[in-house]
Formats: structure tokens, C-alpha cells, sequence
């Protein structure tokens, strides 16, 4: 099956520094790549999602790089702020099998002030 | 966005009993839903893949006997937690994935706190 590596597993940064957060995966069927943001008890939310046919998106302070051939992603976030303190998890889908994700092993993000 | 509910978001049982979770799409109708479980500082297990109207699908380690999945309509999945004890203290989080939503794209529920002394 599915298996995704997340790192780093902290992370912390300065107030306006960039961050940013690999994940490889390893199943070369795999087209869908999400990034979760997940406060504390909270609902995993989808900040930014890439397509394999796609090799980079961006939204406004948020991007996310697709190598396919390397079987890794990052996200990327910019001017870094305190709100954006919290753990954030990539995953991987492949077609068939429900469609369901498996996710790597989380970030915890805190931007200092 | 589609929106998913689940219920109870917290709740705490003695050992030895039943706890039953639904989740639930608001405004769209969910034909798959998934069953994730979260202990603290860790990533989202997924536990099982819920069909409406067939049996889950489990992942490899969870017991089917012990996690009952039912998707009895497009809108609604339970999760049973049977004979709970205090390992399966954890956070309980269903999301669905909507047939409109694009790709692959599943929308979380709100989670539900399980504390089984």
C-alpha cells in the first residue's frame, strides 16, 4: 500500500520567514495530493490540493511543487504569520480503492513572533 | 463547501460499553465515507471505508467485529465502538467524499473526543 514520510516534524520559524514542508510517497499510481491544516482538536481543513498532471499551484501565501519522477511534494508558505501556527499534514490518493487517502505523519508549524 | 456533521463531539463511557458516532453530509449526498482515528500528536489513521448500501471496507488491523460501520442512506454513516475500553480513548473523525467535490476531495466532520474510563 501507500506509504507517506513527512518532514520535518517541527517546525519553527520567524514572523514573515517562509516555511516549508516535504512529503515523499510511494506508489507511483497516486494523481491527488492534498495539504491539511489542523488546529488543536479540530477538523483537519484542506488548505491547497495538486493533481498529478499539475507540477506546481499556488494560492495567494500558499504553493505547493509536485515531482512526480522523484515521488515528492512540498508545501510552501510565505510571509509566515502567528496564525498559521498549527500541524499540518500532507496525504496521497490513487485512483481505485475507495480513493482514500493516507497521510504522512504531520508537521507542527509555530511561527514566533 | 460541502459540509459534514458528526455527533456526539464528546463523549466519555465506562469500560465495557457501546458508544455509537454519526456522521452525517449536510448538503450533498455521500455514496463513500471514511472512518479515521487520531490519537494525540499523531497523523489520521484511516480505519475503514464506509459504502452506502454494502459492507466497510477495513484497513489491515482493525477489528470489524469490535468497529461497526453502517451507511444505511447517501447521508448518513455510524461508527459503533463495541465494548469500549480504554485504548480506544482516541479522536474519532469521518469525512465524505462528494461526488461534485472534484477528484478526490473529502470533506472532514468536526470530530468526536472518545474517553472510555
Amino acid at each position: 500500500g501507500e506509504n507517506v514520510e513527512q518532514h520535518p516534524s517541527t517546525l519553527s520559524v520567524q514572523e514573515g520567514d517562509s516555511a516549508v514542508i516535504k512529503c515523499t510517497y510511494s506508489d507511483s499510481a497516486s494523481n491527488y495530493f492534498p495539504w491539511y491544516k489542523q488546529e488543536l482538536g479540530k477538523r483537519p481543513q484542506l488548505i491547497i490540493d495538486i493533481r498529478s498532471n499539475v507540477g506546481e499551484k499556488k494560492d495567494q501565501r500558499i504553493a505547493v511543487t509536485l515531482n512526480k519522477t522523484a515521488k515528492h511534494f512540498s508545501l510552501h508558505i510565505t510571509e509566515t504569520q502567528p496564525e498559521d501556527s498549527a500541524v499540518y499534514f500532507c496525504a496521497a490518493s490513487r485512483p481505485g480503492g475507495g480513493n482514500k487517502l493516507t497521510f504522512g505523519t504531520g508537521t507542527q508549524l509555530k511561527v514566533e513572533l | 463547501g460541502a459540509v459534514v456533521s458528526q455527533h456526539p463531539s464528546r463523549v466519555i463511557c465506562k469500560s465495557g460499553t457501546s458508544v455509537k458516532i454519526e456522521c452525517r453530509s449536510l448538503d450533498f449526498q455521500a455514496t463513500t465515507m471514511f472512518w479515521y482515528r487520531q490519537f494525540p500528536k499523531q497523523s489520521l489513521m484511516l480505519m475503514a471505508t464506509s459504502n452506502e448500501g454494502s459492507k466497510a471496507t477495513y484497513e489491515q488491523g482493525v477489528e470489524k467485529d469490535k468497529f461497526l460501520i453502517n451507511h444505511a442512506s447517501l447521508t448518513l454513516s455510524t461508527l459503533t465502538v463495541t465494548s469500549a475500553h480504554p485504548e480506544d480513548s482516541s479522536f474519532y473523525i469521518c469525512s465524505a467524499r462528494a461526488p461534485t467535490g472534484g477528484y478526490n476531495e473529502q470533506f472532514f466532520g468536526p470530530g468526536t473526543r472518545l474517553t472510555v474510563l
